[in-house]
C-alpha cells in the first residue's frame, strides 16, 4: 500500500508567485521524519527541507516552508517568491522503519513544477 | 569536495551480461543506500547498509547484490541483467543517529540500459 500520496502531478506558475505542493502520509509510527526533495532536469536529486514528527513549528529553509498538519497527516511543501530554476520534479518523501531497525524512506510519485517568466 | 560519487554514469548492456556500480561519499556519514528510479520516475530503496553492515533489503531479485568495503562505499552488482532492470540507480548516504540523523543525499545516479 501506497504509504506516500503527492495527488498534483503538474503544476504551472509564474515567476515570483508562491506555490503549495500537497503530500498526505500513512504511518503507525508515534515517531516520524518527513521531507521533500526536488530532481532537476539533470536528474540530480536535491534534498530541501525536513519536518520532524515531533516538532510543533513548521521548518523553514530559505524560501522553502512546510505546512505540518499532523492530525490531517499531511506535509505540504511552500515556496514563495518562485524562480525559473524552481521548475523541477518535487518529492515528498518519509523514513519508513523504527530507530535502530534500519531506515529507509518512502516516496511520493513525484509533482513536476513548471515556472514561467 | 564533499559529496555523493557514482560511476558510471551511463552504462549499456545485453540481456545476461553482468554489471557492477560503484559509489563512494565523502560525507562522513556512516550508512549507505541503493534507490532504483523507474521510467516513470518511481523511487524505490534496494538495500541499506550500516558501516559495512547490511540493514534492509527489500525485496529485489536474487541477482542484485550489494557490496560494502567501508562506511564510504557501497557497490551494486548486477548478475545477468535482464530488460526489466532499465533504470536510474541512485546511491545514497545519511546519519544513522544524531544531528540531521537520516537525511539523505543523493549521487548523480547511474543510468542502465539493458537491450
Amino acid at each position: 500500500a501506497q504509504k506516500v500520496t503527492q495527488t498534483q502531478t503538474s503544476i504551472s506558475v509564474m515567476e515570483k508567485t508562491t506555490v503549495t505542493m500537497d503530500c498526505v502520509y500513512e504511518t503507525q509510527d508515534s515517531s516520524y521524519f518527513l521531507f521533500w526533495y526536488k530532481q532537476t532536469a539533470s536528474g540530480e536529486i536535491v534534498f530541501l527541507i525536513r519536518q520532524d514528527s515531533y516538532k510543533k513549528e513548521n521548518a523553514t529553509v530559505g524560501h522553502y516552508s512546510l505546512n505540518f498538519q499532523k492530525p490531517k497527516s499531511s506535509i505540504g511543501l511552500i515556496i514563495t517568491a518562485t524562480q525559473i530554476e524552481d521548475s523541477a520534479v518535487y518529492f515528498c518523501a518519509m523514513r519508513e522503519g523504527q530507530q535502530g531497525t534500519g531506515s529507509k524512506l518512502s516516496f511520493g510519485k513525484g509533482a513536476k513544477l513548471t515556472v514561467s517568466p | 569536495e564533499t559529496a555523493v560519487f557514482q560511476t558510471p554514469n551511463y552504462h549499456v548492456t545485453q540481456v545476461g551480461n553482468e554489471v557492477s556500480f560503484n559509489c563512494k561519499q565523502t560525507l562522513g556519514h556512516d550508512t549507505m543506500y541503493w534507490y532504483k528510479q523507474d521510467s516513470k520516475k518511481l523511487l524505490k530503496i534496494m538495500f541499506s547498509y550500516n558501516n559495512k553492515q547490511l540493514i534492509v533489503n527489500e525485496t529485489v531479485p536474487r541477482r542484485f547484490s550489494p557490496q560494502s568495503s567501508d562506511k564510504a562505499h557501497l557497490n551494486l552488482r548486477i548478475k545477468s541483467v535482464e530488460p526489466e532492470d532499465s533504470a536510474v540507480y541512485l546511491c545514497a548516504s545519511s546519519h544513522y543517529w544524531g544531528f540531521n540523523q537520516d537525511t539523505q543525499y543523493f549521487g548523480p545516479g547511474t543510468r542502465l540500459l539493458v537491450l
